[in-house]
């Protein structure tokens, strides 16, 4: 089945340490997102991808970073400098007008 | 800046009807978009409108107006599963890429 994988769905770090949530697509898509999604809250645009080797920050960039060396891959690093770093984060990738989502990951940071 | 507004919360019963609005302010402005998030769960798509008019797909509509900067979303012959937050999203330009601004979602509760 063509899909989007995130793992784990569930992930717990201590403060100050760095995480990398990991997306996997087999869709074949070349636009790949990452968004972030607090309570009650909508859709927030963290990073997005075009293209292999290429990205761009979205709305609420600073404190992550990012990776696109291969097409089906757009692994999401949290840093220690993002001050608020427990929420869900959901990664998409998108097909003309469509976004087609993972699972998501509950990030707790303790 | 660039906004959304739409009902942070709706309540209906099985079998109604029930319309979701969604007015817009944005800059580069390529279509609307409607998807549906259960609980715990990701967002999935359910249309999308770039011209202005009504697009029907089963029980679910949607309706844009350019000119209005105003969309909507039908829900029709409501059921219990339908229960779930509903995200109006605005397709825009990001410099030579396209990307999704969102509302902050409805809430829609149907009841027996």
């Amino acid at each position: 089945d063509g899909g989007i994988t995130q793992s784990p769905k569930y992930l717990f770090r201590k403060e100050g340490q760095n995480v990398t949530l990991s997306c996997e697509q087999n869709l074949n898509h070349d636009a790949m997102y990452w968004y972030r999604q607090d309570p009650g809250q909508g859709l927030r645009l963290i990073y997005y991808s075009q293209i292999v080797n290429d990205f761009q920050k979205g709305d609420i960039a600073e404190g992550y970073s990012v990776s696109r060396e291969k097409k089906e891959s757009f692994p999401l690093t949290v840093t220690s400098a993002q001050k608020n770093p427990t929420a869900f984060y959901l990664c998409a990738s998108s097909r003309y007008n469509e976004q087609f989502f993972g699972p998501g990951t509950r990030l707790t940071v303790l | 800046g660039q906004s959304l507004e739409q009902p942070s919360e709706v309540t209906a019963v099985e079998g109604a009807i029930v319309q979701i609005n969604c007015t817009y302010q944005t800059s580069g402005f390529y279509g609307l978009s409607w998807y549906q998030q259960h609980d715990g769960g990701a967002p999935t798509f359910l249309s999308y409108n770039a011209l202005d008019g009504l697009e029907e797909t089963g029980r679910f509509s949607s309706f844009l107006s350019r000119s209005d900067s105003y969309g909507y979303l039908l829900l029709q012959e409501l059921q219990m599963k339908d229960s779930a937050s509903y995200f109006c999203a605005v397709r825009v330009n990001a410099g030579n890429n396209r990307k999704l601004i969102w509302g902050l979602g409805t809430s829609l509760a149907v009841n027996p």
